[in-house]
């Protein structure tokens, strides 16, 4: 069945230093690709997405490219803020078949002055 | 409305009764989703209606879960027989343009 593994957390940085988040997916046919966001005390909101393959999401500085060839999604930051701190959640639909959603376990980003 | 209600906010119930969890979609979506989230897991996929059929419920745990969207806005969520493991947030989402995702605050079960 469809899968996301994404990288364990927490991970600390520094402010304005480069994040990288890393998630792999194993679903059968073309999946869609999200990264959404938790803010402490909020509900999840899409970060963003990619529909197919080399396709590149971005929002609010943060980007991932849809990899095929590595079935990977992986997130990018070249500067995080503190306002970044957050847990971050990968997730895939695959558009073949029924339209179920998977989620990985999230990442838990602490982002310090 | 704005967006995807959820009521109630918090439910505390006690082992072996029955609940029901409410969603109120943003309107004009048809598919809706329902999930559950434990403490520093993702959301785990539970079922999800394209209009008023459910397309898939293959992630409800088992027989004491039931969902049902008569109309094909409103969901309810119901639990028979709760236990102590079904303690989690429960999450509902409807899906807009691209099959992105909105998703309301959650209701909060504790069964003690």
């Amino acid at each position: 069945g469809n899968s996301v593994t994404q990288m364990e957390g927490p991970v600390t940085l520094s402010e304005e230093a480069f994040l990288t988040i890393n998630c792999t997916y194993t679903a059968t046919g073309y999946p869609s690709l999200f990264w959404y966001v938790q803010y402490p005390g909020e509900g999840l909101q899409l970060l963003l997405k990619a529909t197919k393959a080399d396709d590149k999401g971005s929002n609010k500085g943060f980007e991932a490219t849809y990899r095929k060839e590595t079935t990977s999604f992986h997130l990018e930051k070249g500067s995080v803020q503190v306002s970044d701190s957050a847990v971050y959640f990968c997730a895939l639909i695959s558009t073949s078949g029924t339209y179920k959603y998977i989620f990985g376990t999230g990442t838990r980003l602490k982002v310090l002055a | 409305g704005a967006g995807v209600s959820q009521t109630p906010s918090n439910k505390v119930t006690e082992k072996g009764k029955y609940v029901e969890l409410r969603c109120d979609p943003i309107s004009g979506h048809t598919a809706l989703y329902w999930y559950r989230q434990s403490l520093g897991q993702g959301p785990e996929f539970l079922i999800y209606f394209q209009g008023t059929g459910a397309a898939d419920d293959s992630g409800l745990p088992n027989d004491r879960f039931f969902a049902v969207r008569p109309e094909g806005s409103v969901s309810t969520l119901k639990i028979q027989r709760t236990e102590r493991g079904d303690s989690a947030v429960y999450l509902c989402a409807s899906t807009g343009v691209n099959n992105e995702q909105f998703f309301g605050p959650g209701t909060r079960l504790t069964v003690l």
